[in-house]
C-alpha cells in the first residue's frame, strides 16, 4: 500500500462546475496535509494545507480532512480552464519524522473544458 | 527574490557519466530538500538538510547518489556513475521553518533539472 494515494484521472469537468479531488493517507499518525497544484512542465506549487478534521476554505478552494477516515480531499468551486493541472496531495508523517517532511501522491490531472 | 535556483535546466548524458545537479536556496531558508519525479513514483523524497546537515536520506535510492550542501546557499546532488533510470526531473525545494507546534512551513520548489540518461 503506498503511503498517500490519488487517482491518477484525468478528472474533466466543465467551467463553472466543482471540482473535487479525494487522496487517501496509511500513516494514522500524520499530522498535517497539502495541496499542492504543478503546471505540466512547471513546479510544484502549495495552494493549501489543513491541520485539523473538518473544512478549511480559501477563496475557490476548500480542504477537507477526516482523520478518522485517512481521507483528505480538495474542492474547487467554479473552476476555471487555468485550474487545469495536476494536483497533488502531501501528507506529513508522524511526528517523530520531523515536520518538515513530506510525503508526495502522484497527483490527478484536473482539465477544466470551457 | 529570485526563488530557488536550479542549474543545469536539462542535462543529457550517456550511461555511465558523472551528473552533478545544483541549487541555490532562497536566502534566509534554512531547510534544504531534493526531489525526484517520474511518472510512475511521482514526486518522491531523496534527502533533506537542515541548516546544511542532512536530516534525512532515506529516499537516497544507492550508494550511486550522494548529495552535499558546504554552505547556506549551495548544494549539490552527485550520480555517479549514472543510469537510465536515473532519468527524470530532479527538483530543489527550500523553506523557513519558523517552530512552534504548526511549524512547518511552505516549501518553495525550483523549476527543476530534466536528466535523460541514454
Amino acid at each position: 500500500q503506498k503511503e498517500v494515494e490519488q487517482n491518477s484521472g484525468p478528472l474533466s469537468v466543465p467551467e463553472g462546475a466543482i471540482a473535487s479531488l479525494n487522496c487517501t493517507y496509511s500513516d494514522r499518525g500524520s499530522q498535517s496535509f497539502f495541496w499542492y497544484r504543478q503546471y505540466s512542465g512547471k513546479s510544484p506549487e502549495l495552494i493549501m494545507f489543513i491541520y485539523s478534521n473538518g473544512d478549511k476554505e480559501d477563496g475557490r478552494f476548500t480542504a477537507q480532512l477526516n482523520k478518522a477516515s485517512q481521507y483528505v480531499s480538495l474542492l474547487i468551486r467554479d473552476s476555471q480552464p487555468s485550474d487545469s493541472a495536476t494536483y497533488l496531495c502531501a501528507v506529513n508523517p508522524a511526528a517523530n519524522t520531523g515536520f518538515q517532511k513530506l510525503v508526495f501522491g502522484t497527483g490527478t490531472r484536473l482539465l477544466v473544458s470551457p | 527574490d529570485a526563488g530557488v535556483i536550479q542549474s543545469p535546466r536539462h542535462e543529457v548524458t550517456e550511461m555511465g557519466q558523472e551528473v552533478t545537479l545544483r541549487c541555490k536556496p532562497i536566502s534566509g531558508h534554512d531547510y534544504l530538500f531534493w526531489y525526484r519525479q517520474t511518472m510512475m513514483r511521482g514526486l518522491e523524497l531523496l534527502i533533506y538538510f537542515n541548516n546544511n546537515v542532512p536530516i534525512d536520506d532515506s529516499g537516497m535510492p544507492e550508494d550511486r547518489f550522494s548529495a552535499k550542501m558546504p554552505n547556506a546557499s549551495f548544494s549539490t546532488l552527485k550520480i555517479q556513475p549514472s543510469e537510465p533510470r536515473d532519468s527524470a526531473v530532479y527538483f530543489c525545494a527550500s523553506s523557513f521553518a519558523r517552530g512552534g507546534l504548526s511549524s512547518y512551513n511552505e516549501q518553495f520548489f525550483g523549476p527543476g533539472t530534466r536528466l535523460t540518461v541514454l
